[in-house]
C-alpha cells in the first residue's frame, strides 16, 4: 500500500528566509505526486503537481524517485504563504488521492 | 464556473441516525471523490464515482455509501451514526478522474455526532 509522511507538522520561519517543506512517499510503482495547500478559512486546492514541473507562487517540487522525494522549496517566503500544506499521491487509473498528515507553515514578519 | 458545491454546510446528529450528504462538481466534471478529514487521521479517502460507477473504494465500513446521478452530482450516505464518524467531509471533482489530473475540493460538510 502507498504512504505519504510529511515530518514536519509545524515550520516557522521569517520573511524572505528560504523554506523546505519535506514529503516522502512510499510506492513501488510510478506515482502521481501533488502538493495541496489550505489558506486560513480557504477551501483545499492544487498548488502544483510533480509532472507539471512549473513553479507557482515562486513553489518548485522535484520528484526525486531515487530518495522517494517529492519536497516543496521556495527561496524567500512570504507572509501571505502561510497555510497548511499537504503532499498527495495518487496511483491509480481513478483519482484517488493519498495525503500526507500536513504542515502547517507559518511565515514570520 | 461555479466551484464544488457541497451542503449542508453543518449538520448535527444523534447516534445511531443515518446522514445524507450532497456534492455538486464544477460543470463538466465527471468524477467526484469523497474524503473524511479528522484531526487524527487526517485526509482519508472514501470513495470515488465515475459515470454512475464507484470506481475505487477506501477501507471504510460498510455504513458508508454513495451514488453519483447523470447530472454527476453525487451523495453520500452514512447509515447508523457512530461517535468516530464526526468529521469534515469533503468532496473532490475533476474531469475524468485520471491520476495526473488535479481534483477540485469544496467546502466541506462538517457533521458532528452527539
Amino acid at each position: 500500500a502507498q504512504r505519504v509522511t510529511q515530518p514536519e507538522k509545524l515550520l516557522s520561519v521569517f520573511k524572505g528566509a528560504p523554506v523546505e517543506l519535506k514529503c516522502n512517499y512510499s510506492y513501488s510503482g510510478s506515482p502521481e505526486l501533488f502538493w495541496y495547500v489550505q489558506y486560513s478559512r480557504q477551501r483545499l486546492q492544487l498548488l502544483l503537481r510533480h509532472i507539471s514541473r512549473e513553479s507557482i507562487k515562486g513553489f518548485t517540487a522535484d520528484l526525486n524517485k531515487g530518495e522517494t522525494s517529492f519536497h516543496l522549496k521556495k527561496p524567500f517566503a512570504q507572509e501571505e504563504d502561510s497555510a497548511m500544506y499537504y503532499c498527495a499521491l495518487s496511483t491509480h487509473s481513478g483519482s484517488r488521492l493519498t495525503f500526507g498528515e500536513g504542515t502547517q507553515l507559518t511565515v514570520n514578519p | 464556473k461555479a466551484g464544488v458545491t457541497q451542503t449542508p454546510r453543518y449538520l448535527i446528529k444523534t447516534r445511531g441516525q443515518q446522514v445524507t450528504l450532497s456534492c455538486s462538481p464544477i460543470s463538466g466534471h465527471r468524477s467526484v471523490s469523497w474524503y473524511q478529514q479528522t484531526p487524527g487521521q487526517g485526509l482519508q479517502f472514501l470513495f470515488e464515482y465515475f459515470s454512475e460507477t464507484q470506481r475505487n473504494k477506501g477501507n471504510f465500513p460498510g455504513r458508508f455509501s454513495g451514488r453519483q446521478f447523470s447530472n454527476s452530482r453525487s451523495e453520500m450516505n452514512v447509515s447508523t451514526l457512530e461517535l468516530g464518524d464526526s468529521a469534515l467531509y469533503l468532496c473532490a471533482s475533476s474531469l475524468y478522474g485520471d491520476s495526473n489530473q488535479p481534483q477540485h475540493f469544496g467546502d466541506g460538510t462538517r457533521l458532528s455526532i452527539l
